[in-house]
């Protein structure tokens, strides 16, 4: 256990639909980073978040949001789904907004399949 | 902009064999460099990194990466593969708030 909780672990819904997934951050970490991996594209960054401000935006589309709460979860929501959204959706923390040269922790993903 | 290059996405060995996984960087300031392990259905779990200090970094499950300047790389190896280092690798640096990743090599052992 890494430390860093997702949920749920798997999702399958209808395309057009809305969905929420869920990160709470390891103990003390403040800083949340949401990855999405699929097989033609890798692993790319979405954005992230620190103390409950968005510090870094990257490839996220527009149907997409994110936002970071007061007790430093963290939560994706993800509307108007396609096929092409399916993939394992990763959040991972780390002590500090810059303190990337600690590495990160990943959970354990959720996998999201859109049909 | 930092960008990592992972050379060959699958690198097959046998059993008891030398493990190298290549990785290249690109980076326009002293780079922070890390290597991840993920098993099929879980996350990523860090293998080791590189920040400051010595160029030869030893991490988890007898894996090591030395970073060579010289030819801005970071590769991956272990003297003995064993069946349980079947997974996907990634190499990564320190982009702007965030870490960049490479490609991944899957990793499959031969017995």
């Amino acid at each position: 256990d890494s430390g860093v909780t997702q949920t749920p672990k798997h999702l399958i819904t209808a395309t057009g639909q809305r969905v929420t997934l869920r990160c709470s951050p390891r103990s003390g970490d403040l800083s949340v980073y949401w990855y999405q991996q699929s097989l033609d594209q890798g692993l790319q960054f979405l954005i992230q978040y620190y103390n409950g401000e968005e510090r870094a935006k990257g490839n996220i589309l527009e149907r997409f949001s994110a936002q970071q709460f007061p007790d430093l979860h963290s939560e994706l929501n993800l509307s108007s789904l396609e096929l092409g959204d399916s993939a394992l959706y990763f959040c991972a923390s780390s002590h500090g907004g810059a303190a990337i040269y600690y590495g990160y922790t990943f959970g354990s993903g959720t996998r999201l399949t859109v049909v | 902009a930092q960008s990592v290059t992972q050379l060959g996405s699958h690198v097959s060995v046998s059993e008891g064999a030398l493990v190298l996984l290549r990785c290249n960087y690109s980076s326009s300031v002293p780079p922070y460099l890390f290597w991840y392990v993920q098993y099929p259905n879980q996350g990523l779990q860090l293998l080791l990194k590189y920040t400051t200090g010595a160029t030869l970094v030893k991490g988890i499950n007898g894996f090591e990466a030395e970073f060579k300047k010289s030819e801005t790389s970071f590769h991956l190896t272990k003297p003995s593969a064993h069946m349980s280092d079947a997974a996907e690798y990634f190499c990564a640096c320190q982009g702007a708030q965030k870490l960049v990743f490479g490609q991944g090599t899957r990793l499959t052992i031969n017995p």
